[in-house]
């Protein structure tokens, strides 16, 4: 089945406490990004990546960090998380880098940080 | 910088009542537009997208978007809402690699 899967699907951790979400698509996608969700703001977009060793800053990208080593995964990194990352976040993919197709979201990842 | 408006941050209609939810854009050009669902606890489903040709489209689950240049508005609708139509409805707007969203309009549906 095509799809897009994130893991956590829930986490709640402790200010400081480095963490990584992982996002990996089974569709050879080219264009991978990462959003974050909060009310009355919809979603923003964190990073994206138009391929492997490629990506770019979002609207957001203070506090996260991104890699692309392989087409199918786009790990987001909080290297020092702090409350106000306290969010719903979303990874999605879509066929191809410089065009655009229909984005295939991940189920989301909540995460909680005291 | 492009951006989108949903003016509406909460809506309530009657099941079997028609539906409008709005949605304006600022950008120079004619981005890409699309209209996504949202149910609760669940991620993303795209609806419906405008890309180019007729201005108005058709979706999944009934329901239609019509652009109007003149308006930089791409609303959604459908004739008669179905209970199981409530959710929170995104519309977004995409050029070159910037994917805007907005921020949302929650639909709430009446037996």
């Amino acid at each position: 089945e095509a799809q897009v899967t994130q893991n956590p699907r829930y986490l709640i951790t402790v200010t400081g406490k480095k963490l990584t979400v992982t996002c990996s698509q089974n569709m050879n996608h080219e264009y991978m990004s990462w959003y974050r969700q909060d009310p009355g703001l919809g979603l923003r977009q964190i990073y994206y990546s138009m391929n492997v060793e490629v990506t770019d800053k979002g609207d957001v990208p203070e506090g996260y960090k991104v890699s692309r080593k392989e087409k199918r995964n786009f790990p987001l990194i909080l290297e020092s998380p702090s409350p106000n990352q306290t969010s719903l976040y979303f990874c999605a993919s879509n066929p191809v880098s410089g065009s655009y197709n229909e984005q295939f979201f991940g189920p989301g990842t909540r995460l909680t940080v005291l | 910088a492009q951006s989108v408006t949903q003016p509406d941050i909460h809506i309530t209609v009657s099941e079997g009542a028609s539906l409008e939810l709005r949605c304006n854009y600022s950008y120079g050009a004619t981005p890409y537009l699309f209209w996504y669902v949202q149910s609760p606890g669940q991620g993303l489903q795209l609806l419906l997208k405008y890309f180019s040709g007729d201005t108005l489209v058709q979706g999944i689950k009934g329901f239609e978007a019509e652009f109007k240049r003149s308006q930089s508005s791409f609303n959604l609708r459908k004739p008669s809402v179905h209970w199981s139509d409530a959710a929170e409805y995104f519309c977004a707007v995409y050029n070159n690699n910037d994917m805007r969203f907005g921020a949302g309009t929650r639909l709430t549906v009446k037996p």
